[in-house]
C-alpha cells in the first residue's frame, strides 16, 4: 500500500459526459501528479501539482483540467469525454524535491462507451 | 526534446539467471533516472533511482541499475530472475533544473520462465 488513494476505482459513463477523479497524496507529501496509461500510448504524464499550484504540465487536453486543494488532496475532471479517453488514470504524489520517488495509487480505470 | 528509450517491448528469462532491462535515454545535464515496476492491476511501485555518486544503484528486490554517461543509459538489472518478477518495468528521467516534467518510457514486460 503505496499510502496514496484514488476514488472511485472504476468509472463508466457516456460519449459527451464530465466526470471527476479524486486523489488523497500520502501523509507530509505536497506534489500531486496525474497520468494516463492506455493500451498504445503507454504512461504519458498529465500535469503536477505542488503545495496548491500548478508546476509541470505534460500532454493534458485542454478538455482536462486539475486543481489541488489546501488539504492537498487533488482532483482531475475530465469534459466532453471521447471514446479515446477510456485509460487508467493515477495519481502520484512525492515530497516535493525534483530526486523524490513518486508513489502512486492504485488508479481509476475509465470507460467511455 | 527529453526522452527515454526502452528498446525491448518484452523480455524472456529463465528462473535463476541474470536479467537485464534496457533504457537509455535524451536529456540535457545530468537527470534523475528512475525504475518503476507495475504489477498486474497495480499502480506502478518505486524501484531506485540515479541521483550521483556511484555508478551501481541497488533498490528493492535485489534489483540494481547502472548509470553509464558516457553512453546515456540506466539498465535495470538482477543477477538471479524469480518468477514473481514478472511484472512491466519503467525507465524514468526527470531534468535537474529548467522544465519539470517526468518523462516515462514505453515499458518492458519482463517474463520469467520457471
Amino acid at each position: 500500500d503505496s499510502g496514496v488513494t484514488q476514488t472511485p476505482k472504476h468509472l463508466i459513463t457516456a460519449t459527451g459526459q464530465r466526470v471527476t477523479l479524486r486523489c488523497s497524496p500520502r501523509s507530509g507529501d505536497l506534489s500531486v501528479y496525474w497520468y494516463q496509461q492506455s493500451l498504445d500510448q503507454g504512461l504519458q504524464f498529465l500535469i503536477q501539482y505542488y503545495n496548491g499550484e500548478e508546476r509541470a504540465k505534460g500532454n493534458i487536453l485542454e478538455r482536462f483540467s486539475a486543481q489541488q486543494f489546501p488539504d492537498l488532496h487533488s482532483e482531475l475532471n475530465l469534459s466532453s469525454l471521447e471514446l479515446g479517453d477510456s485509460a487508467l488514470y493515477f495519481c502520484a504524489s512525492s515530497v516535493g524535491v525534483r530526486g523524490d520517488p513518486q508513489y502512486f495509487g492504485p488508479g481509476t480505470r475509465l470507460l467511455v462507451l | 526534446a527529453q526522452s527515454v528509450a526502452q528498446p525491448e517491448d518484452q523480455v524472456n528469462v529463465a528462473e535463476g539467471n541474470p536479467l537485464t532491462v534496457k533504457c537509455t535515454y535524451s536529456v540535457s545535464g545530468n537527470p534523475y533516472l528512475f525504475w518503476y515496476v507495475q504489477y498486474p492491476n497495480r499502480g506502478l511501485q518505486f524501484l531506485l533511482k540515479y541521483i550521483t555518486g556511484d555508478n551501481l544503484v541497488k533498490g528493492s528486490y535485489g534489483f540494481e541499475a547502472e548509470f553509464n554517461k558516457s553512453q546515456t543509459s540506466f539498465h535495470l538489472k538482477k543477477p538471479s530472475a524469480l518468477v514473481s518478477d514478472s511484472a512491466l518495468y519503467f525507465c524514468a528521467v526527470r531534468d535537474r533544473v529548467g522544465d519539470d516534467k517526468i518523462i516515462f518510457g514505453k515499458g518492458t514486460r519482463l517474463h520469467i520462465l520457471p
